[in-house]
């Protein structure tokens, strides 16, 4: 089982629609969750952060973590052709006294005009 | 406020050749650095992480090093490169004061770097 899961895709969503996207992870003493967007030929950006249970809201992004069911999603409102990217699950966990980022394959978004 | 630095932004080099690649972060003291790789269509790999100066973690056996003569730089280095070797090459930092409980600090990426090993 791999430590943070995520659907490859493409996910293909119109513009103005809601996109969903979604990660699981194994790792129940995880601490932190993490969204990146990347640009193809760019390094990831961090565009969201939650570390407790619920949602979290930041503009057209609301992020929603369920450490019961280990399971991390992003929702992102009204999708502009812009918010075309792949989006990084990262999940945090202290080991060892150092803090493990450990990044799902992405998903990619592709914002249809 | 913090900014990491790292250079060459691309890089071509010949199977067999060496490499090193350099990264600095500046507005921090302490940081966890770490050495990521993202080959074509593939996940962010963990490759290295340092928690201090001469501290070095490897995360997969490979043929690539890294090292951290001071606080704030990071080198990967390779004596040889292999074809497999190319890929996208991203140094990120968290915070790593822990007495400011920072454990929850989100991870910071330089702009990376591209390597095509020919």
């Amino acid at each position: 089982q791999k430590e943070v899961e995520q659907n490859s895709g493409p996910l293909s969503v119109p513009e103005g629609a809601i996109a969903s996207l979604n990660c699981t992870y194994s790792d129940r003493g995880s601490q932190s969750f993490f969204w990146y967007r990347q640009y193809s030929g760019k390094s990831p950006e961090l565009i969201m952060s939650i570390y407790s249970n619920g949602d979290k809201e930041d503009g057209r992004f609301t992020a929603q973590l369920n450490k019961a069911s280990q399971y991390v999603s992003l929702l992102i409102r009204d999708s502009q052709p812009s918010d075309s990217a792949t989006y990084l699950c990262a999940v945090n966990m202290n080991s060892g006294g150092y803090q493990k980022v450990t990044f799902g394959i992405g998903t990619k978004l592709q914002v249809i005009p | 406020s913090q900014t990491i630095h790292q250079w060459p932004a691309t890089l071509v080099q010949p199977v067999g050749s060496p490499l090193s690649l350099e990264c600095t972060v500046e507005g921090t003291s302490n940081p966890n650095l770490y050495w990521y790789r993202q080959a074509a269509g593939r996940g962010l790999q963990l490759l290295f992480y340092s928690v201090g100066i001469g501290q070095i973690s490897s995360e997969v056996p490979q043929n690539l090093s890294a090292s951290r003569p001071q606080d704030r730089q990071f080198i990967l280095s390779s004596k040889k490169l292999l074809l497999s070797d190319s890929g996208f090459y991203l140094c990120a930092w968290i915070n790593g004061d822990r007495g400011r409980g920072s454990y929850n600090s989100p991870l910071h990426f330089g702009n990376g770097t591209r390597l095509t090993v020919t």
